[in-house]
């Protein structure tokens, strides 16, 4: 079962660029990592997913070392409208056994 | 549209009382699920159905029965409501290993 890690906080300005990483030690060769943004009174929302490397998309980037053991979500130049809980998500995909498991998530509060 | 959508978004209901929430996605996803979020925000899996069968069943009082009566449907069933039932339910979809997407969520208030 992979078991994910985030902090459980983080402030930053606008227009910094906020970094959040994730642990995911247990991580299996199959398993996808997927950042969501939720804000309150909503619903998760897909950021961006990823298996190793850098994806880049139009609103943020995921950086995964070679080993997969963490991943970081990249959000460029935030705005006050980023302000919400970010969460890690692991999951295996393939045959067999199919875990779900959500970080406990990252409040990131934006500053003006 | 919405992509997937749950009814009722609020309910309050007295301990003891049976409830029902309603999902459907328009997705031609063939995999639904059923999450809780408590009040500490912590998200935790409850159900996942693939193709109408079920195919992770987390601990979950038996008192929560979930049914998929098509690849479009997962309704969830809750029996002798208590007070710790009291959560934000939201259900998903997915094509089998890929993302899931997520509904807005219903709001369960037990008193």
């Amino acid at each position: 079962l992979a078991k994910t890690t985030q902090p459980i906080s983080m402030d930053s300005y606008e227009g910094q660029e906020v970094n959040i990483t994730c642990s995911h030690n247990n991580i299996a060769t199959n398993d996808y990592i997927t950042w969501y943004q939720q804000f309150p009174s909503q619903g998760p929302r897909f950021i961006i997913q990823g298996y190793k490397t850098k994806v880049t998309n139009e609103v943020a980037s995921l950086f995964i070392p070679a080993d997969r053991k963490s991943s970081t979500l990249s959000l460029p130049r935030v705005s006050l409208s980023d302000t919400a809980v970010y969460y890690c998500l692991v999951f295996f995909s393939g045959a067999g056994s199919y875990q779900l498991t959500f970080g406990k998530g990252t409040k990131l509060s934006v500053i003006p | 549209d919405t992509a997937v959508s749950q009814t009722p978004k609020y309910l309050v209901t007295q301990m003891g009382n049976d409830k029902s929430i309603k999902c459907e996605q328009n997705l031609g996803h063939d995999t639904m699920y059923w999450y809780k979020q408590d009040s500490k925000k912590f998200l935790k899996i409850m159900f996942s159905y693939n193709n109408k069968e079920l195919i992770i069943n987390e601990t979950v009082p038996n008192r929560f029965s979930p049914k998929s009566p098509d690849k479009a449907h997962l309704n969830l069933h809750i029996n002798s409501l208590e007070l710790g039932d009291s959560a934000v339910y939201f259900c998903a979809s997915s094509q089998y290993g890929n993302t899931i997407y997520f509904g807005e969520g219903s709001w369960l208030t037990v008193v």
